[in-house]
């Protein structure tokens, strides 16, 4: 357990559904990651928050995605109108910016099926 | 450029024996190699780490060997065992101040270890 926690685990959605999924990063850490996971394929960035700043999105990152960060704890993840294609692990990662090397450390993530 | 070539693709190993993993890199820019390691529904945990400024880190059964010139790395564990059975992925990323520091991952490995 790396001190990351992902809610829900699993997350089963028709079609054209809105998902939230939540990440709470290690308490110190002020970077927090998104990436999506498919069966096979190595973890893909999505989101990067220093903070409560959104600095980075990848193009990976449709207009019906959105993430967020308040006061710089907690993130959400949201998907809106959920296509099939959208069926994934989605992982959030932490790390501590004011160490010497930023080392990511991975929470269990949140599986979607969109049916 | 942004790609981290990984192989094989799938590894199948005698118990006791040597398993390496090869990962190729076109960015010069990227200054930190991590190597993960995930079970299945797990989220990845970091095994090993390499800044460029060395040719071999190791630690424990893992060795991680750095060759700058050729922009390639390499995972070897040695004394495989049956609890090492897991998708391996090599990763990269440019750690210096200022980067977001996200991971670009390889496409992973698959071990199998035999008994």
């Amino acid at each position: 357990d790396t001190g990351v926690s992902q809610d829900p685990r699993h997350k089963i959605t028709k079609r054209g559904q809105n998902v939230t999924f939540r990440c709470d990063p290690i308490s110190e850490h002020n970077r927090l990651y998104w990436y999506r996971q498919t069966l096979g394929q190595g973890p893909e960035f999505l989101t990067y928050f220093q903070n409560e700043a959104q600095l980075e999105k990848s193009r990976l990152l449709s207009d019906r995605f959105s993430a967020e960060r308040p006061k710089g704890s907690f993130s959400t993840l949201e998907i809106q109108r959920t296509e099939q294609g959208d069926s994934a692990m989605y992982l959030c990662a932490t790390s501590d910016g004011g160490a010497k090397v930023v080392t990511q450390y991975f929470g269990p993530g949140t599986r979607l099926l969109v049916l | 450029q942004q790609q981290v070539k990984q192989s094989p693709q799938s590894l199948i190993v005698q118990k006791g024996g040597i398993s390496i993993i090869n990962c190729a890199y076109e960015n010069t820019a990227f200054d930190y190699f991590p190597w993960y390691q995930q079970f299945p529904g797990k989220g990845p945990a970091l095994l090993i780490a390499i800044r460029p400024d060395v040719s071999e880190k190791k630690e424990g059964r893992f060795t991680i060997s750095f060759n700058k010139s050729a922009k390639q790395f390499s995972l070897h564990i040695m004394d495989s065992q049956p609890g090492d059975s897991a998708t391996y992925f090599c990763a990269a990323s440019m750690n210096y101040g200022g980067a977001t520091n996200k991971l670009i991952f390889g496409t992973g490995t698959l071990l199998a270890v035999q008994p």
